[in-house]
């Protein structure tokens, strides 16, 4: 069981915008801004989308963003495409010894 | 550019020792900030942090898993090695290793993954 919870899916259709949550606690994902947010296609390794709640990584679309209110982190997709359709896992910074990950999110593209 | 690969067994029996390498090009481990980090994903299930060593010798270990698990690094030959102690079928997983800046603090590049079976 992880230690960060996201909805199992999500869904959208092409050109909408969809939002995933990850829920923590104040000793996580509200104590730090240490929130990051990656891609994953069936068979691949993870791709960084998000670091630091909000911050880019050089050639990720703009589609993606991030943000955070108290202990919930959320990723936005805008302008759905078909590629877009991946697993979704959030990880933020638990103390000095852990950096938990959450369950995952299935992003389907309708 | 930064490349990451991990090697070890692809089938290990219960109560073994895993051991896993990953190699890596483009960073150095001796660069302030530069950290490298293990990651695994059972079949089908969601990723889970394991380990994580620093330019510093700094290790950080999934606290559930500590006593298990021990990271080191080798910088002459630009490799970090992970062992995991007394597997299980639980065990069974994608194992990947990760590059990390302190800075940025997220896994900015991965390895393509390797497949580890525990037999019982």
């Amino acid at each position: 069981q992880s230690a960060l919870t996201q909805p199992p899916s999500a869904s959208g259709s092409p050109g909408q915008s969809v939002t995933i949550s990850c829920t923590g606690t104040s000793s996580d994902i509200g104590g730090y801004n240490y929130v990051s947010w990656y891609q994953q296609h069936p068979g691949k390794a993870p791709k960084l989308m998000i670091y630091q709640v909000t911050k880019r990584p050089s050639g990720v679309p703009d589609r993606f963003s991030g943000s955070k209110s108290g202990n919930t982190a959320s990723l936005t997709v805008s302008g759905l495409q078909a590629e877009d359709e991946a697993d979704y896992y959030c990880n933020s910074h638990a103390g000095s010894n852990n950096f938990e990950f959450g369950g995952g999110t299935k992003l389907t593209v309708l | 550019q930064v490349t990451l690969k991990e090697s070890g067994p692809m089938l290990v029996q219960s109560t073994q020792t895993l051991t896993l390498t990953c190699s890596f090009s483009g960073f150095s481990l001796n660069t302030n900030g530069v950290g490298v980090g293990w990651i695994r994903q059972p079949p089908g299930k969601a990723l889970e942090w394991l380990a994580l060593i620093y330019w510093d010798d700094d290790k950080r270990y999934n606290p559930s898993l500590k006593t298990r698990l021990t990271i080191s690094k080798d910088t002459s030959k630009n490799q970090v090695v992970l062992t995991m102690a007394n597997m299980d079928p639980v065990d069974s997983a994608t194992y990947y290793c990760a590059h990390r800046q302190l800075r940025q603090a997220a896994f900015d590049f991965w390895g393509q993954g390797t497949l580890v079976t525990v037999s019982s």
